[in-house]
């Protein structure tokens, strides 16, 4: 039982690239969220998915796009890097009954 | 912005003493979480407190949730080095999404 696990852990981009970063669990949880964390400033939400096949913006949602094909996974995608998307972007999953949520390891991109 | 505010930032802490960190919401909470993350790692999950009032201990530290459902403690008694981290507060305003506070991150004074 892995739990959450986020590919990969760590990515250096230009500004104007793209990349996809993955996050898979096995717990058969419903929920899934994609955050970013940025010192000083908490956790905060880019999207979250209720089941699979759907997605909703969150609180920060600008640049980034998710997709959810399949309940075990959800995957966040950066069109166009910008410096400012420079940060640490961690996965979570919860169980419908309480929203305690299980975070992933992280990913941490740098966009140069 | 963020609906939950968390204070202080920083807490720096002698080994041995208590602290306390404060978590304050605008609006009415329908639970409130609390994860601590060590340096490098990611948050994992306290504890959740869901009744007005609450009070929920796991050994040194004591969570509280106001009657008001708006504002959450953590308090920490007898501060070891191994309670290092942040400790960040999350509260369910209702919908399926957690808003986090910034957190408190705590070093300890051996």
């Amino acid at each position: 039982n892995a739990g959450v696990t986020q590919t990969p852990k760590f990515r250096v981009l230009k500004t104007g690239q793209s990349m996809t970063l993955l996050c898979a669990q096995d717990m058969n949880h419903e929920y899934m969220y994609w955050y970013r964390q940025d010192p000083g400033m908490g956790l905060r939400l880019i999207h979250y998915s209720v089941g699979e096949g759907t997605t909703a913006k969150g609180e920060v949602p600008d640049g980034y796009n998710v997709s959810r094909l399949k309940k075990q996974n959800f995957l966040l995608g950066l069109e166009s890097a910008a410096p400012s998307q420079t940060s640490v972007y961690f996965c979570a999953s919860s169980i419908l009954l309480t929203y305690e949520q299980y975070f992933g390891p992280g990913t941490r991109l740098t966009v140069t | 912005g963020q609906q939950v505010m968390q204070i202080p930032q920083y807490q720096h802490v002698q080994e041995g003493e208590d602290f306390t960190t404060y978590c304050n919401s605008s609006t009415t909470l329908s639970n409130i979480q609390w994860y601590k993350q060590r340096p490098g790692g990611h948050p994992v999950f306290l504890i959740q407190l869901v009744k007005s009032g609450e009070v929920k201990k796991q050994k040194r530290l004591t969570f509280q949730f106001g009657e008001a459902k708006k504002n959450s403690s953590l308090h920490i008694t007898a501060t070891q080095t191994t309670d290092v981290g942040t400790y960040f507060c999350a509260g369910l305003h209702g919908d399926y999404k957690l808003s986090f506070g910034a957190g408190t991150t705590v070093t300890v004074r051996a």
